[in-house]
């Protein structure tokens, strides 16, 4: 099936760094969006894209809807230890509109050390 | 409101036994998802649908039924549970194809 290559894995940084995280694909989007999950609770939507090239930002958070559409990033500026979670991209396809259908990347596990 | 609630919010099965994982949504959502979420994978699509009365395989489907026969609910079903659906399993839904999932709080399955 489609996959979304997810980087890192995981990091385990400072209180106060900055983190960077992106996915990546060999296939065209026309969304994408980021989610947090935190321990025993389903994916929250951080982030949605909908435009190539697109630029947004939520509060410490901005994200990229790549150029080539078969890319996005997720930046966390200063982080605090509650940013602690598990962040997914997700990604709908060209030709799934009528769907809705997502394909999720592997995640990456935040640590944050105070 | 409620949001997207699951029933039960864990369970333990034995191999061969059945069971119904409960999805209801007070949103007047058309769209529901069910999807398992394995360490380091991500979330799997199992099923979905589109509205009342529709459901579609996606991804990982095999070993699972669904059916849509209220709007506000999705169920899914293990006829005989095996190990590998040992699994957290989450519904999710949304009002329109473009518009944000809404995830429920997830259901763990562990079959032995």
């Amino acid at each position: 099936g489609q996959q979304l290559n997810q980087s890192p894995q995981s990091m385990f940084i400072q209180e106060g760094e900055d983190v960077s995280m992106n996915c990546t694909s060999s296939s065209i989007f026309n969304t994408w969006l980021w989610y947090k999950q935190d321990p025993g609770e389903g994916p929250v939507l951080l982030i949605a894209l909908y435009k190539a090239g697109e630029l947004t930002s939520n509060g410490r958070l901005t994200a990229q809807f790549g150029i080539t559409r078969k890319d996005s990033f997720l930046n966390i500026s200063a982080s605090i230890p509650s940013d602690v979670g598990i962040y997914f991209c997700a990604g709908q396809l060209m030709g799934e509109g009528n769907t809705g259908k997502l394909i999720f990347g592997q995640g990456t596990t935040l640590q944050v050390k105070p | 409101n409620a949001g997207v609630t699951q029933t039960p919010k864990f369970r333990v099965l034995k191999t061969g036994q059945s069971m119904t994982l409960l999805c209801a949504q007070d949103m007047n959502h058309e769209y529901m998802y069910w999807y398992r979420q394995d360490p380091g994978m991500g979330l799997r699509l199992i099923h979905y649908s589109v509205g009342e009365g529709t459901t579609a395989k996606g991804e990982v489907p095999d070993g699972y039924n669904v059916s849509r026969l209220k709007k506000q609910n999705f169920l899914l079903g293990l006829e005989s549970a095996a190990p590998s659906q040992t699994s957290v399993y989450f519904c999710a839904s949304l009002p329109s194809p473009l518009a944000n999932q809404y995830f429920g709080p997830g259901t763990r399955l562990l079959v032995l």
